[in-house]
């Protein structure tokens, strides 16, 4: 079985500032990763998705995340923060096409809420 | 164009009622999903259907039952509503097959059912 796992409920970073969040994955064959973003009372946006290839992925809004194999992980970052970025952010996995017989069942982890302050 | 749609945005009813949402995608994807988000954001995949043909069914009340009557439709039907079914009520679609691009979902706004 497949699962993620977002450290930190909460991120609180200054405007212009690094933004860093984590997550881990568990998965017995090769996932396709994937960082979803939901701004307030909206549905969620895809930011980025990891799934063959290049392992740093660069998505909308400035952002990026690197597939670390050897750390099971897939760590969203921007180099500076602007007070649009707050939101919940989502890491979800999913298991490739030759595993998945075609269904494309996205498992997301608890979510982390980011804060962006002056 | 809204990409993918939901009715009711807001949906507050009783303890014991039957209630249904229904979702509509213009984005001519052959794949559609309902997702449940509950109070602390916990996102879990519920259904898809491919083409009105039910390819995923997790496991959920048989007081839910979706409804496909074509593949830019989904619906949600949910009987004998209960407290624990208040959450927000995500739809989203994808274009069917084994390519990556497949795996991209579109969601819809969410509707927030409140059972009293």
């Amino acid at each position: 079985a497949q699962s993620v796992t977002q450290l930190g409920s909460h991120v609180s970073v200054s405007e212009g500032a690094l933004v860093l969040l984590r997550c881990n994955y568990s998965s017995s064959v090769p996932p396709y990763l994937f960082w979803y973003v939901q701004y307030p009372n909206q549905g969620l946006q895809l930011l980025l998705k990891y799934t063959t290839g290049a392992t740093l992925v660069k998505g909308i809004n400035g952002f990026e995340a690197e597939f670390k194999k050897s750390e099971t992980s897939f760590h969203l970052t921007k180099p500076s923060a602007h007070m649009s970025d707050a939101a919940e952010y989502f890491c979800a996995v999913s298991l490739p096409p030759m595993f998945s017989g075609g269904y494309n069942k996205l498992i997301f982890g608890a979510g982390t809420r980011l804060a962006v302050h002056p | 164009d809204t990409a993918v749609s939901q009715t009711p945005k807001y949906l507050v009813t009783q303890m014991g009622n039957d209630k249904s949402i229904k979702c509509e995608q213009n984005l001519g994807h052959d794949t559609m999903y309902w997702y449940k988000q509950d109070s602390k954001k916990f996102l879990k995949i519920m259904f898809s259907y491919n083409n009105k043909e039910l390819i995923i069914n997790e496991t959920v009340p048989n007081r839910f039952s979706p409804k496909s009557p074509d593949k830019a439709h989904l619906n949600l039907h949910i009987n004998s509503l209960e407290l624990g079914d208040s959450a927000v009520y995500f739809c989203a679609s994808s274009t069917a097959g084994d390519h990556a691009n497949s795996y991209e979902q579109y969601f819809g706004p969410g509707t927030r059912l409140t059972v009293t």
